[in-house]
């Protein structure tokens, strides 16, 4: 059974630049959500995907945007980025309606 | 008041003893509550859920909530070494997006 997977598992990027992270859900799974954790802290809810569309969205400016493919698949884009920006982009999917979220192994992203 | 509140701990609990993990929450239509573990340098993985009030338990872990006093805990019975990691407490209001805490570090000392 596959697991959540996420791409790339590191990445180094310069202020201003953007970034893509990608993520393909766990088997049988129609659902991502992303979420950025910062050192020390607990993960924080970016957005979730469903059915192609931005279902919620959580507390982050329009520079963090998403798509989500017809295999369910689901990018990450990041403009104009901060050093704030920072931070462990973790995917997490579940199966529709149903709650249970399972994380992939996230992309460490570092801005410099 | 953040909504999701968690000891940051260190926990530390020696070899086999019962580990015992809080987490308050503000919001009262919270609906789902979930334990997550989550190792240094590792993502967070799915130990626990709990929707109803009470206990539930799955082998070693037994997860309880009392929505009344709006807390949820997570025991771990006869720790071990290995369950030395970070527990973060998360909760969904209903919207399908999960609020985490901080996270406890706990400590299984040998």
């Amino acid at each position: 059974d596959a697991g959540v997977t996420q791409s790339p598992t590191h990445l180094i990027k310069t202020r201003g630049q953007q970034v893509t992270l990608r993520c393909s859900p766990k088997s049988g799974h129609d659902t991502v959500s992303w979420y950025q954790q910062a050192l020390g802290q607990g993960p924080q809810f970016i957005f979730q995907y469903y059915e192609e569309e931005e279902r919620q969205r959580g507390n982050f400016p329009d520079r963090f945007s998403g798509h989500q493919f017809p295999n369910y698949s689901s990018e990450l884009n990041v403009n104009a980025l901060l050093l704030g920006d920072s931070a462990l982009y973790l995917c997490a999917s579940s199966l529709g309606s149903g709650f249970e979220q399972y994380f992939g192994p996230g992309t460490r992203l570092t801005v410099t | 008041q953040k909504e999701v509140e968690q000891n940051s701990g260190p926990l530390s609990v020696p070899e086999g003893a019962i580990a015992s993990l809080n987490c308050t929450y503000s919001d009262r239509g919270s609906q789902s509550f979930f334990w997550y573990r989550q190792y240094s340098g590792k993502s967070p993985e799915l130990i626990m859920f709990i929707y109803s009030n009470g206990d539930k338990e799955d082998g070693r872990f037994t997860a309880q909530l009392n929505k009344a006093s709006q807390y949820v805990s997570l025991l771990i019975r006869d720790s071990q070494p290995s369950d030395s990691a970070t527990y973060l407490c998360a909760v969904d209001t209903g919207r399908r997006a999960l609020t985490f805490g901080s996270g406890t570090r706990l400590q299984v000392q040998p």
